[in-house]
């Protein structure tokens, strides 16, 4: 149990182009979304908490008109990447917490190519 | 700052015991220890957590010492599929922070 599908796994755009990241909690109700990004060989790096119903929270030096958070309903969260450039390039993962105390359910995450 | 120190890469031979460290030596009394796993290109995996008691499930067992400021994750039994990046993490309240995490390299 406890799910979290994120689509699409790989995608490649051009620059100047936007992509939209998919994450549905399929067997539960993700009140919070957490975004992370990860560059190669290192860590992940939290970038914003989307709560459903209400504005996103982003971490200090993340762009948000850049990387648009909406949490639509208790089951889906997107990330949309605008105006992506090379430097976005990265790996993309979503979170959502099992129970308060219980630890995280991850996606897949999202291999985003900026071309 | 990541709240947990952790080596940077650690070998096992295959079939024996691997015994990961993990120093946390500023946790709060509310914090938990979580262990997570992330193969190469994947969503991390969650293993186990733990906030005093010494924790077993079907993947591993989590030792946490009686001052709470380290912990070591045991996989028994380890195999080439256990090979991993795996993340020790303090926090409470949905506040994770990420460390560099351990890479495990299990070897037959």
């Amino acid at each position: 149990g406890a799910v979290v599908s994120q689509h699409p796994s790989r995608v490649i755009c051009k620059s100047g182009t936007s992509v939209k990241i998919e994450c549905r909690s399929l067997d539960f109700q993700a009140t919070t979304m957490f975004w992370y990004r990860q560059f190669p060989k290192q860590s992940l790096m939290l970038m914003a908490t989307s709560n459903e119903g209400s504005k996103a929270t982003y971490e200090q030096g993340v762009e948000k008109d850049k990387f648009l958070i909406n949490h639509a309903s208790l089951t889906l969260s997107t990330l949309t990447v605008t105006s992506a450039h090379p430097e976005d390039s990265s790996f993309y993962i979503c979170s959502a917490p099992r129970d308060p105390n219980y630890g995280y359910t991850f996606g897949s995450g999202t291999r985003l190519t900026v071309v | 700052d990541a709240k947990t120190t952790q080596p940077t890469s650690m070998d096992c031979a295959e079939g024996r015991a691997a015994n990961l460290p993990c120093n946390h030596s500023t946790i709060s009394g509310n914090e938990y220890v979580y262990w997570y796993r992330q193969i190469h290109s994947q969503g991390p995996q969650y293993i186990i957590h733990g906030l005093k008691n010494n924790e077993t499930n079907e993947m591993a067992s989590l030792i946490i010492t009686e001052d709470r400021k380290s912990s070591t994750l045991i996989l028994p039994h380890a195999t080439l599929r256990d090979t991993a990046v795996y993340y020790c993490i303090v926090g409470s309240n949905y506040q994770l922070i990420w460390g560099a995490g351990t890479k495990l390299i299990i070897k037959p």
